[in-house]
């Protein structure tokens, strides 16, 4: 089983703050996933990515395929940022989630 | 309609009685996934399908839980004499076939055991 880690588990920010939330897997994955989870339960998929680095707006996600790592970064923070962070890898047809990094960003 | 669908979005049961929650892809999807997720947690994969044919199952879904895509559109997650541990948001998702394929996830179905 691929094991997912998120750090940090919350998150609060000033509105304007670059924030950085890391994700960590335990074994090879075809694919790393961020996903933003709002109150209520929906899950909207931000970023699918295998290599590198993708960008979209004011999110940025990385991957390091060797050390097994990425990293979503939100420039700019605002307060509609506010929800629950979630990173998937993937490996076949296989998901596997992480806990989740509550952000809340404060005006 | 674009997106995926699920009904009903909140159910509250008393232990025992059976519920069955639907979840309709989006049209042109043909994978479907189940997860389950309880608070502070995230999503647990929980069963697939491509097409009409369930190809995973989780160690989670027990032999209480069933789930069918009989004509490979809508699916129906079914929980049998329910616990007060089903209490979780099940949540669907669809994609297109292929690997890694990004999943579109639907609002999720509240389910409270009392």
């Amino acid at each position: 089983k691929n094991e997912v880690e998120q750090s940090p588990q919350n998150l609060t920010a000033q509105e304007g703050e670059f924030i950085t939330i890391n994700c960590s897997y335990s074994v090879g994955i075809s694919a790393l996933h961020w996903l933003q989870q709002h109150p209520g339960g929906g899950i909207v998929s931000l970023f699918m990515l295998s290599s590198g680095k993708k960008k979209h707006g004011r999110l940025i996600a990385t991957i390091n395929i060797q050390e097994k790592h990425s990293s979503l970064h939100i420039t700019a923070s605002h307060p509609r940022d506010s929800a629950v962070y979630i990173c998937a890898s993937s490996a076949g047809n296989q998901f596997y989630f992480g806990t989740g990094t509550s952000l809340t960003v404060i005006p | 309609d674009t997106g995926v669908s699920q009904d009903p979005r909140h159910k509250i049961t008393k232990r025992g009685q059976n519920v069955t929650f639907r979840c309709d892809p989006i049209s042109e999807h043909n994978r479907l996934y189940w997860y389950r997720q309880t608070l502070g947690q995230g999503p647990e994969f929980l069963t697939y399908f491509q097409n009409e044919a369930q190809l995973e199952k989780s160690r989670l879904l027990s032999d209480r839980f069933s789930a069918e895509r009989p004509k490979g559109s809508f699916s129906t997650l079914e929980i049998q004499r329910t616990e007060q541990g089903d209490s979780a948001m099940y949540l669907c998702a669809s994609s297109v076939t292929g690997t890694d394929n990004e999943q579109f996830f639907g609002p999720g179905t509240r389910l409270t055991v009392l």
